[in-house]
């Protein structure tokens, strides 16, 4: 069973600081793996998908890397701003019919 | 992208009742999928809703308790049968375009609240 863990759980930083959050998986033998954010009480937003022969995905201020031997991945988020303030959950692609694996986020704010 | 309006957003249900959920998308899809997210929890899958046949149910998951629809590639509703206070989730709809190694896309989910 494809288990997914995300470190840390909680973190504050002051606004401009570079954030960096990590995810791991037991099970190496992924499809992908898809970083999201979700606001308080709201549904998902896609912020990267990436392929498991990628090594990193680039939008914006967002960069995530995929070391799929190892099972991990870090987002980074560049220049945190507070509007950055959310719960950032990474998911795993389990098999070829598109049934995602996800961990608990990593729940983030940003101070002024 | 994919724009996916699902409804209600959220709902106080008496227990022992039971709740409809939709999910609409603005385009067909291949992959559709419904999450139940606990207080405090990550996203856990519930069922695949396949069109035209019965849904494709998760270890734990009953149709029972959650009969899945699909009647067509844009539409699907969960509904929550015989709720009790543990039911009280955020169910979110997903989608993705194609059954290959596509972007998921969620709903903005429906907060349910059992009393």
């Amino acid at each position: 069973k494809q288990e997914v863990t995300q470190i840390p759980a909680a973190l504050s930083v002051p606004e401009g600081e570079n954030l960096v959050l990590n995810c791991s998986f037991t099970d190496s033998a992924i499809y992908n793996l898809q970083w999201f954010r979700q606001d308080p009480g709201k549904g998902l937003t896609s912020l990267l998908l990436i392929q498991s022969s990628q090594r990193e995905q680039t939008s914006g201020r967002l960069n995530a890397s995929l070391d799929k031997s190892s099972g991990r991945s870090t987002l980074y988020i560049a220049a945190s701003q507070p509007g950055d303030s959310a719960t950032y959950l990474c998911a795993v692609r389990r098999d070829g019919n598109n049934r995602l694996a996800f961990g608990k986020g990593n729940q983030v704010v940003v101070i002024p | 992208s994919a724009v996916i309006s699902q409804k209600p957003s959220r709902d106080i249900c008496q227990r022992g009742t039971s709740l409809t959920i939709q999910c609409q998308v603005d385009s067909q899809v291949t992959m559709m999928f419904w999450y139940r997210q606990q207080p405090g929890q990550s996203l856990t899958l519930i069922a695949t809703a396949n069109q035209g046949s019965e849904a494709t149910y998760e270890s734990g998951f009953v149709i029972d308790k959650f009969p899945i629809s699909r009647p067509n590639l844009t539409f699907s509703t969960l509904t929550v049968s015989n709720m009790s206070p543990e039911d009280s989730s955020i169910y979110l709809c997903s989608v993705a375009r194609t059954s290959r190694n596509t972007e998921a896309f969620f709903g903005q989910g429906t907060r349910l609240t059992v009393v």
